[in-house]
């Protein structure tokens, strides 16, 4: 059973600090993943994706992998009260053809005034 | 510009009373899936498309059917739904070569309740 595990959370964030978000996933071959952050209510919003190990950033978002360790993260610099919301790590299955994803449960981020 | 529209938002239905929910693409992929979401779960894959080819996940219950009668469209039908299937119900499709050809784009989602 492939898997994928995120801290529930929440974590909360003062404002202008740096959120750090983390995932783990059991599929060793898998090589791309992806970060959604979901509203309450709403559908999931594709944030950044990253394909290589080491860092890739985009805005405020750096997202980091280590195939080796099998683990990706999300920092989120200057967080902001509309960061405020659930982040799912996503990552596509090593043995399908078909480019089904696991998700993991999500991150519940909470930005402090 | 919306890539991936379904209908209705919100629905509800009554225990038992079938229901479908629709799912439209602007993108012309061949790619599309059904998800369920429950409140603080990750999404659940039901079905997913490559063209007509359609493949539904072991773990999908029977009362879930799914149509796709070209590109555009695709249905999820629910047969009989019970309280259990109140959930987020979540289509996608894949992104273009620019946005990340394996990355998936969801709808807006539609909410079901059952009474």
């Amino acid at each position: 059973q492939k898997e994928v595990e995120q801290n529930s959370g929440p974590l909360s964030v003062p404002e202008g600090a740096i959120a750090s978000l983390n995932c783990t996933y059991s599929d060793r071959g898998s090589q791309s993943f992806f970060w959604y952050r979901q509203y309450s209510g709403k559908s999931p919003e594709l944030i950044m994706f990253i394909y290589s190990n080491g860092d890739k950033e985009d805005g405020r978002f750096t997202a980091q992998l280590n195939k080796a360790s099998q683990y990706v993260s999300l920092l989120i610099r200057d967080s902001q009260p509309s960061d405020s919301a659930t982040y799912l790590c996503a990552v596509r299955e090593s043995t399908d053809s078909w480019g089904k994803f696991q998700f993991g449960a999500g991150t519940q981020v909470v930005v402090t005034p | 510009d919306a890539m991936v529209i379904q209908n209705p938002r919100y629905q509800v239905t009554q225990f038992g009373k079938p229901v479908t929910l629709s799912c439209s693409q602007t993108l012309n992929h061949n790619v599309m899936y059904w998800y369920q979401q429950k409140s603080s779960q990750a999404p659940k894959l039901l079905f997913h498309y490559y063209d007509k080819d359609f493949n539904n996940e072991a773990d999908t219950p029977d009362n879930f059917q799914s149509r796709r009668p070209n590109t555009s469209f695709c249905f999820l039908d629910i047969r009989s739904p019970g309280l259990g299937d109140a959930a987020m119900y979540l289509c996608a499709t894949r992104g273009t070569p620019g946005q990340g050809p394996e990355t998936q784009y969801f709808g807006p989602g539609t909410r079901l309740l059952v009474l």
